[in-house]
């Protein structure tokens, strides 16, 4: 069965550095990769994904991500993070045409240091 | 709607109870997705459906749990005979279709079995 590791359970920032957010999969062939956002009593919000193509994508809100096929990571980036950043990241992974069946990592809580 | 509504917000029920959730997902997505939020086991996918086909049920933790869709649209997950370990926030979600299309969460359902 496919997992996904986020090494980071907490990650604490300053607002204008650079961010960037590890996510690991453990899967036979390439799934499809998924970055999520959770703010406070909110749900969840897609940054981006990543099916197939450029291994570099942008998503919403300045973020980007890179797919390492040799790495098995899919990294999530942004270079000058804002204090409304602060939230909780999770890495997912779906089959290749599994939908949004999707197998989350653990999170990683972001704070950010005004 | 304009999103995923889900209701109630928070429930609080007694060990041994039986519980309804219930998602409204958004107009025209044929996809809905459940699922678990807990601290201990992260991120859980639960059940899946996807117009007028069988459920993907594999993701139930118990057969004291179940879900039923109606005319394609509201869903509602029941647990019943519910133990402490359920306590949980439940997430559904909803998308166009079941290819990977993005998925949009509602606030979820915070359960508390005290």
């Amino acid at each position: 069965a496919q997992s996904v590791t986020q090494p980071d359970i907490h990650i604490t920032v300053s607002e204008g550095a650079s961010l960037e957010l590890r996510c690991n999969y453990s899967y036979g062939a390439t799934p499809y990769l998924f970055w999520y956002v959770q703010s406070p009593g909110q749900g969840l919000q897609l940054l981006l994904k990543y099916f197939s193509g450029d291994t570099l994508v942008q998503g919403i809100k300045g973020f980007e991500a890179e797919f390492k096929r040799s790495q098995s990571s899919f990294n999530l980036r942004k270079p000058s993070v804002h204090w409304s950043d602060a939230a909780e990241y999770f890495c997912a992974v779906a089959l290749t045409g599994g939908g949004n069946k999707l197998t989350f990592g653990t999170g990683t809580q972001l704070k950010v240091e005004l | 709607g304009a999103g995923v509504s889900q209701s109630p917000s928070n429930k609080v029920t007694e060990k041994g109870k039986d519980v309804e959730l219930r998602c409204d997902p958004i107009s025209g997505h044929t996809a809905l997705y459940w699922y678990r939020q807990s601290l201990g086991q992260g991120l859980e996918f639960l059940i899946y459906f996807q117009g007028n086909s069988a459920p993907d049920k594999s993701g139930l933790p118990s057969d004291r749990f179940s879900a039923e869709r109606t005319g394609g649209s509201v869903s509602t997950l029941t647990i019943q005979r519910t133990q402490q370990e359920d306590s949980a926030v439940y997430l559904c979600a909803s998308s166009l279709g079941w290819g990977n299309t993005e998925a949009f969460f509602g606030q979820g359902t915070r359960l508390t079995v005290v």
